[in-house]
């Protein structure tokens, strides 16, 4: 299966501390998304990184890309209660298709 | 610029009735994608539509679900007959296409099969 593993699948820290979340794959990929959902704002995207790149920083946001270990990480800095919610990387492959996983939940403690 | 549209927002129905979904995507989005979202998964892509054209509904229970783009703008989603495991929310996507892959969602619609 192209979909892959989260890691881990739920997350518990305080209010100012980083979050990492992981993400991995089997087969290769175009590009890699990452997307936030929480029953507010619904699915929202964060930031996409293409194959060839290997670093991508969005404010708070810093996600990695090694395509030699299949996989990929999401850290949030100074991390917020607004912060709390699921996180999924979503994997496109061939042909333009596209694989979420089944993502992380985060919770941020005030 | 208005987001993705989607209604109804909750339908409960019992099985073997049929139900239909309705998106408008955002204007001038090209790639439509349908997604099927059981509790405490991440989302499945059932059909992605490039215009009016399906490019992909591999993973579509085509003997029971069914889509259409009308005019490669609004789109319509149908599961007729329905089963207790067809419980899910239902998303729709737009993006723009043409090698710019960032999915916007709408709310999605909360189905419930009794």
């Amino acid at each position: 299966s192209q979909q892959g593993e989260e890691d881990p699948q739920a997350l518990s820290i305080q209010e100012g501390e980083n979050a990492t979340m992981n993400c991995s794959y089997k087969t290769s990929i175009n590009n890699l998304q990452w997307y936030r959902q929480n029953s507010g704002r619904g699915l929202v995207h964060l930031i996409l990184i293409r194959s060839n790149e290997r670093e991508k920083h969005s404010g708070r946001l810093r996600v990695t890309l090694d395509t030699s270990k299949k996989s990929s990480s999401l850290l949030i800095t100074a991390s917020r209660a607004a912060d709390t919610a699921s996180y999924f990387c979503v994997k496109m492959g061939n042909f333009n298709k596209f694989y979420f996983g089944s993502g992380t939940k985060l919770n941020v403690k005030p | 610029e208005a987001g993705v549209a989607q209604s109804p927002r909750y339908k409960i129905i019992e099985k073997r009735q049929s139900v239909a979904f309705w998106c408008n995507p955002i204007s001038g989005h090209a790639t439509l994608y349908w997604y099927q979202q059981i509790l405490g998964q991440g989302p499945k892509l059932l059909i992605q539509f490039q215009n009016n054209g399906v490019v992909d509904d591999s993973q579509l229970p085509k003997d029971r679900f069914s889509a259409e783009r009308l005019k490669g703008v609004d789109s319509t989603l149908k599961i007729q007959p329905a089963k207790l495991e067809d419980s899910a929310v239902y998303l729709c996507a737009s993006s723009l296409g043409d090698r710019v892959y960032e999915q916007y969602f709408g709310p999605g619609t909360r189905l419930t099969v009794t």
